[in-house]
């Protein structure tokens, strides 16, 4: 079946500029994740839904980040503004119940982000 | 708060050679551990977990790790390598209920 999906796969992005990260999930899970993973470094959380409940939001680095699901199936992360040190992968992930972060994620390509 | 610390960036063995990936972590209380692989342009994968049952776990393409708790690592081994083992490799550390924290990642190079 389909895995979790990330668009773009690439974007590059002048710095100042807003950039919008598509997720979908595997069908049916409940729990969804961001990550942000730098040149070099191993993927960092951002925030995580359960359903459209944003849960924790606690690794969000700015208030230039901003992440929403509204209904719940695809989720959106929005960078404002967009800096220099925003450059990374952006990592969705995704799993099947409500348990939290001890449910087993899986993993989209992710989203490469270069700003200039 | 808990860490995870991968020894080697970087790990290049010949084709058919042991491969060993070293991990340590730091947790007040024993976490669950896991290693995940990543291949270009593919999705983080699930090579295998630990979460407090058997010390020596199992995972997929003949993978396994060793929770030790003295040593506070979890190292990860194959007994022969194969080309399509060559990808980075993640480390992750699970506590209570706060996000997985990964390591910094080790690349598996795989010569033929």
């Amino acid at each position: 079946g389909a895995g979790v999906s990330q668009s773009p796969r690439y974007k590059v992005a002048k710095r100042g500029q807003d950039v919008a990260l598509r997720c979908d999930p595997i069908s049916g899970h409940v729990s969804l994740f961001w990550y942000q993973q730098a040149l070099g470094q191993g993927p960092e959380f951002l925030t995580y839904f359960q359903n459209e409940a944003q849960l924790d939001k606690s690794g969000l680095p700015s208030d230039r980040f901003f992440a929403e699901r509204p209904e719940g199936s695809v989720s959106t992360l929005k960078i404002q503004r967009t800096q220099q040190e925003d450059s990374a992968v952006y990592l969705c992930a995704s799993s099947p119940r409500a348990g939290g972060y001890q449910e087993t994620q899986y993993f989209g390509p992710g989203t490469r982000l270069l700003v200039l | 708060a808990q860490s995870v610390t991968q020894l080697d960036s970087h790990v290049s063995v010949s084709e058919g050679t042991p491969v060993l990936l070293r991990c340590n972590y730091s947790s007040s209380y024993s976490p669950s551990l896991f290693w995940y692989v990543q291949h270009p342009n593919k999705g983080l994968q699930l090579l295998l977990k630990y979460t407090s049952a058997a010390t020596l776990v199992k995972g997929i393409n003949g993978f396994e790790a060793e929770f030790k708790k003295s040593e506070t690592s979890f190292h990860l081994t194959k007994p022969s390598a194969h080309m399509s083992d060559a990808a980075e490799y993640f480390c992750v550390a699970l506590s209570g209920n706060t996000p997985l924290v990964f390591g910094k990642g080790t690349r598996l190079s795989v010569i033929a």
